[in-house]
């Protein structure tokens, strides 16, 4: 079975400093992707970036950067320059072959909270 | 364009009755998932369809859950009839193909009292 675990405590970041959210999953498929997705408070759960396992550099999109450790299984999300808008519940997920290419497994989620 | 849209937001019903949850994918997409935090745990995989064709539904938890596409376009998810561990946040979510992110909606949130 695949797994993720996200066991940080809530944390609070002051304005436009960087936080690290960290994820690691264990599976035993070659060939999976990594996702990380964001909840605020209105509830949507917003697409943030995607790595997939065979991908050689890390994924980078606008301020949010993944720290792609494939020996350690470590897929930690990092936000740059957090902004009060980044106040939310960050999950990170995976999707492999084995458990069904269309399956996301989430992990339990990493509370953040930015403060001024 | 709009995103996936769910109906209602919010649902609050007795032990016993039924509620109907709808999702309207993002237009094209021929993928379309049901997902359900329960308080406290992981967002769960409940169904996939391609299309109108359930793809993989082995994450529905019992008989009491029956979702439906008709035509390929929204979904719905009936409970019935609902129990206290129904409860939780009910999310869809759809994709333009099988490997593409997919896109959530903002959720139902079902309490069954």
């Amino acid at each position: 079975a695949q797994k993720i675990t996200q066991t940080q405590p809530g944390m609070f970041v002051q304005e436009k400093e960087a936080v690290t959210l960290d994820c690691t999953y264990d599976t035993s498929d070659q060939s999976y992707g990594l996702f990380w997705y964001k909840q605020p408070s209105s509830g949507e759960m917003i697409f943030l970036i995607y790595q997939g396992s065979y991908d050689e550099q890390n994924a980078t999109e606008g301020r949010y950067s993944l720290n792609f450790q494939k020996a350690r299984k470590s897929a930690n999300l990092v936000i740059s320059a957090s902004q009060l808008g980044d106040s939310a519940m960050y999950f990170c997920a995976m999707r492999g072959v084995h458990y069904g290419n269309n399956r996301l497994a989430f992990g339990k989620g990493n509370q953040v909270v930015v403060i001024p | 364009e709009a995103g996936v849209t769910q109906f209602p937001s919010h649902s609050v019903i007795e032990k016993g009755q039924t509620v109907t949850l709808r999702c309207d994918p993002i237009s094209g997409h021929d993928n379309l998932y049901w997902y359900r935090r329960v308080m406290g745990k992981e967002i769960k995989f409940l169904l996939h369809f391609v299309k109108e064709s359930k793809q993989d539904e082995s994450g529905m938890p019992n008989n009491r859950f029956l979702a439906e596409r008709t035509g390929g376009t929204y979904s719905t998810l009936k409970v019935q009839p609902a129990e206290l561990e129904d409860s939780g946040v009910y999310f869809c979510a759809s994709s333009l193909s099988a490997g593409s992110p997919l896109h959530f909606g903002n959720g139902t949130r079902l309490t069954v009292t």
